[in-house]
């Protein structure tokens, strides 16, 4: 399964847009690229999924360039309750097993 | 829509004592995980159930481990006899399909 690498830390201020980088340079022809949301104390939340070009949902926009090295989740206008950790995730969804392999994440931290 | 939903929220047992964990998934998601993060480290992956079968184990630490989802509805992690190893937060996940796993609160267990 293909290994990120992705910031261990980022700061921002209410109101501002939040692109979150992750380099996945292994990545698999059948791999998709997951981004979670973790609050303390509970558990990772889906935010957006996607293989190739943009995906938009109502939270978040997925960047995804033309080679899937790399990809970028973009949260627009944060506010305090978006600091959070971030993590990217990439693997086959359609293969003989869905594992997800968390790494240490990103901790997004939005001050006012 | 009720989410996955995990009991006890904290456990406090001693060494060498059983534990055992209930995690109840989203309802008609044949597919079942369990994640586990032990203290100062990442989320890792334990194992996978499509319905009552198990699909992929090879995350499970030893065999004082055992997952069972009977009937394929809800799954016990039963850990026994529990170590000081073992203390961490358990979380159990599920998905429809192989796409989107969505994450229970999570179970804090401490062994002393």
């Amino acid at each position: 399964l293909a290994k990120t690498t992705q910031p261990i830390s980022m700061d921002s201020y209410e109101g501002q847009e939040v692109n979150i980088t992750c380099s996945h340079n292994n990545i698999a022809t059948n791999d998709y690229i997951t981004w979670y949301q973790q609050f303390p104390s509970q558990g990772p939340r889906f935010i957006i999924q996607g293989y190739k070009t943009k995906v938009t949902n109502e939270v978040a926009s997925l960047f995804i360039p033309a080679d899937r090295k790399s990809s970028t989740l973009s949260l627009p206008r944060v506010s305090l309750s978006d600091t959070a950790v971030y993590y990217c995730l990439v693997g086959d969804m359609g293969g003989a097993t869905n594992k997800l392999i968390f790494g240490t994440g990103t901790l997004l931290a939005v001050q006012p | 829509e009720a989410g996955v939903t995990q009991f006890p929220s904290h456990s406090v047992i001693e060494k060498g004592q059983t534990v055992t964990l209930r995690c109840d998934p989203i309802s008609g998601h044949d597919n079942l995980y369990w994640y586990r993060r032990v203290m100062g480290k990442e989320i890792k992956f334990l194992l996978h159930f499509v319905k009552e079968s198990k699909q992929d184990e090879s995350g499970m630490p030893n065999n004082r481990f055992l997952a069972e989802r009977t009937g394929g509805t809800y799954s016990t992690l039963k850990v026994q006899p529990a170590e000081l190893e073992d203390s961490g937060v358990y979380f159990c996940a599920s998905s429809q399909g192989a796409l989107g796993q969505y994450f229970g609160p999570g179970t804090r267990l401490t062994v002393t």
